[in-house]
């Protein structure tokens, strides 16, 4: 079963922060973030492992609650270069890489 | 820049055709993961390779296949196109099947069916 993202829509100014959500209906043993541009692929921003383990970009920070099955994206002090779609992506199966994403969250930022 | 690389880039095909669209993976990986991603909407797994065996599949009919190579490049094959099938199919590989490994997308093929 996919994540639920929200919000589904979000607009900036340049410089405002922002939070953006993914919830699962079943146990996470992690949690995927990408970015898309319009008419791009989707750009690895990071992964969030059971046991509090994280990698990816040094400039945007998540968390993961396990018990909660929640994972959130915070970005800070928005640049234009944030715009896009982000989406998160679960396991479909516990220990692998094949992924179910979300519907994602279009974020906008504005100067 | 992922390492990842697609062919083609843009293609349209009659309903009813068949289609190829064809994936390097990044040097050293050994895991080939399949998405078909709709307009609008995130991307939906179609399957995954590993070592050249399917690892595993998505809620896709039969009439889409895939093969992967000695050297980890990939395939994905559709038959008897349908209107819906028009999408972005995206190719990612990785280091293994396991959870803790990230997929790095490739650009995409752009599939038209008209």
């Amino acid at each position: 079963q996919q994540p639920v993202q929200s919000p589904q829509a979000v607009i900036l100014r340049e410089g405002e922060d922002a939070v953006i959500n993914c919830s699962s209906s079943k146990a996470l043993y992690s949690v995927h973030w990408y970015r898309q541009k319009h008419g791009e692929a989707p750009v690895f921003l990071m992964i969030l492992l059971k046991g509090g383990e994280q990698k990816g970009h040094e400039k945007i920070s998540a968390s993961f609650n396990e018990k909660k099955q929640q994972s959130s994206l915070y970005l800070t002090a928005s640049q234009l270069s944030y715009s896009g779609t982000y989406f998160c992506g679960t396991p479909i199966n516990n220990a692998g890489n094949m992924l179910t994403f979300g519907g994602g969250t279009r974020l906008m930022v504005k100067p | 820049e992922t390492g990842v690389t697609q062919s083609p880039t843009h293609l349209i095909k009659t309903r009813g055709q068949q289609v190829t669209l064809r994936c390097s993976s990044q040097s050293g990986h050994n895991t080939v993961s399949w998405y078909q991603q709709a307009l609008g909407q995130g991307p939906q797994f179609i399957f995954q390779y590993y070592r050249e065996e399917e690892n595993g599949r998505g809620n896709f009919p039969p009439r889409f296949s895939g093969l992967q190579f000695p050297n980890y490049s990939s395939e994905l094959n559709v038959n008897a196109l349908e209107l819906d099938d028009s999408a972005l199919y995206l190719c990612a590989s990785s280091l293994d099947t396991n959870s803790g490994n990230t997929i790095y997308f490739g650009e995409g093929s752009w599939l038209t069916v008209v």
